[in-house]
């Protein structure tokens, strides 16, 4: 399978811990994006990145989230102190070079708060 | 304002009719637009691009951009119940990310 990986695909936590999401891109992909999707809504930019450089966050998203992607290949989403608020589906994409538009999406990470 | 607006629907059409979904953005400096499909429970699909003014064919799909305007829309032909799905309309800003629309929920009636 060559598309795009993400793991765990379920995750149930209890407020307060840490959770932390894992994303493999299409091996020859440059870029590589966080969203976050909840019920009813379009997915919400979090982050990119282009190889390992992380270029933008967007300016809703708390401290509590930090997002990794060493050696330009697979990144890491981490999530501190989880908040019941939380809760939603964590999208992975990956891009390749000039179509920056133009993204293959994983099958996300759904994370519930209790 | 929200920055990529669309009509949540739902909209319901016959099957083998035209469906019609439209979008509208708020920063005029947008080059790049995108319509993803989203079935239940999955993630969404790039389903068509559009980079100038006017209209582009895909199949049964047209996609129309209007730039004066801020307009983009999503025509699909003869609609089949396999198009039944939330459809993401897609602008890409300045930063070089995607905002998304909250979609159209689409059904098509046999």
């Amino acid at each position: 399978d060559t598309g795009v990986s993400q793991n765990p695909r379920h995750k149930i936590t209890k407020r307060g811990q840490n959770v932390t999401f894992r994303c493999d891109p299409i091996s020859e992909h440059n870029r590589l994006y966080w969203y976050r999707q909840t019920l009813g809504q379009g997915p919400e930019f979090l982050t990119y990145f282009q190889n390992e450089a992380q270029l933008e966050k967007s300016r809703l998203l708390s401290d509590r989230f930090s997002a990794e992607r060493p050696k330009g290949s697979f990144s890491t989403l981490e999530i501190q102190r989880t908040e019941q608020g939380d809760s939603a589906m964590y999208l992975c994409a990956s891009s390749l070079g000039m179509n920056t538009g133009e993204l293959f999406f994983g099958e996300g990470s759904r994370l519930t708060v209790l | 304002q929200k920055e990529v607006e669309q009509n949540s629907g739902p909209l319901s059409v016959p099957e083998g009719a035209i469906a019609s979904l439209n979008c509208t953005y708020s920063d005029r400096g947008s080059q790049s637009f995108f319509w993803y499909r989203q079935y239940s429970g999955k993630s969404p699909e790039l389903i068509m691009s559009i980079y100038s003014n006017g209209d582009k064919e895909d199949g049964r799909f047209t996609a129309q951009l209007n730039k004066a305007s801020q307009y983009v829309s999503l025509l699909i032909r003869d609609s089949q119940p396999s198009d039944s799905a939330t459809y993401l309309c897609a602008v890409e800003g300045s930063a070089r990310q995607l905002t998304f629309g909250s979609g159209t929920q689409l059904t098509v009636l046999p």
